[in-house]
């Protein structure tokens, strides 16, 4: 069956640091992937999108890499800062639909500490 | 620019008694919508989506129904609720691929 895997166990480093997330998945062939944030008691916030075409996709202190050999895609935050701290949440977009219709990972929690 | 309004932002409701949870949304047409829950410590699930109005497609049978009315307008309900129906629910819209999703701000439903 189709699954996403995401650390459940939350991720704690310190301020100024590099923090990189993961986000496995098997039995799925997505043409896109995409990032979230997610804070307590609030709807998930879209952070990035990346092609199953393309290597890797920026924005600002955020780095995201897509291999569909390895079936993975690597979130980073570079400079953490405490207020990235949050659950991130990864998705996956079959594209073999013809409806955008999103699958999420249960998110890591991130924890950056002063 | 674009908003998605959802309410009530929390919902205590009895076993047995009815649901409706509204989502509006604004500064786009022909948006899709999207239903999902996310139960304590569990990933998002896809509940209902629709492209257009009057058009509902069902993920996960249960105890729930959706209806669009109007074009910016999603409406989750039930007409006899369950414990297990408890969870956060949210709203999002669209505009398709390659784009991301917009949600709402969430309803928390504590069924008793």
């Amino acid at each position: 069956s189709q699954k996403i895997e995401q650390n459940s166990e939350a991720l704690n480093i310190q301020e100024g640091k590099t923090a990189t997330l993961t986000c496995n998945y098997t039995n799925y062939s997505p043409a896109y992937l995409q990032w979230y944030r997610q804070d307590p008691g609030r709807g998930p916030v879209f952070l990035l999108l990346i092609r199953e075409n393309e290597k890797e996709k920026r924005k600002e202190r955020l780095k995201v890499t897509f291999d569909t050999t390895l079936k993975q895609s690597l979130f980073h935050i570079t400079a953490s800062q405490p207020a990235d701290s949050a659950t991130y949440l990864c998705a996956l977009d079959g594209g073999n639909t013809g409806f955008q219709k999103l699958v999420f990972g249960t998110g890591t929690r991130l924890l950056v500490s002063p | 620019s674009q908003t998605i309004h959802q309410w009530p932002a929390t919902l205590v409701q009895p076993v047995g008694s009815p649901l409706s949870l509204e989502c509006t949304v604004e500064g786009t047409s022909n948006p899709n919508l999207y239903w999902y829950r996310q139960a304590a410590g569990r990933g998002l699930q896809l509940l209902f989506y629709s492209v257009g109005i009057g058009q509902i497609s069902s993920e996960v049978p249960q105890n729930l129904s959706a209806s669009r009315p109007q074009d910016r307008q999603f409406i989750l309900s039930s007409k006899k609720l369950l414990l297990s129906d408890s969870g956060f629910y949210l709203c999002a819209w669209s505009v398709g691929r390659p784009y991301g999703y917009t949600f709402g701000s969430g309803t928390r439903l504590t069924v008793v």
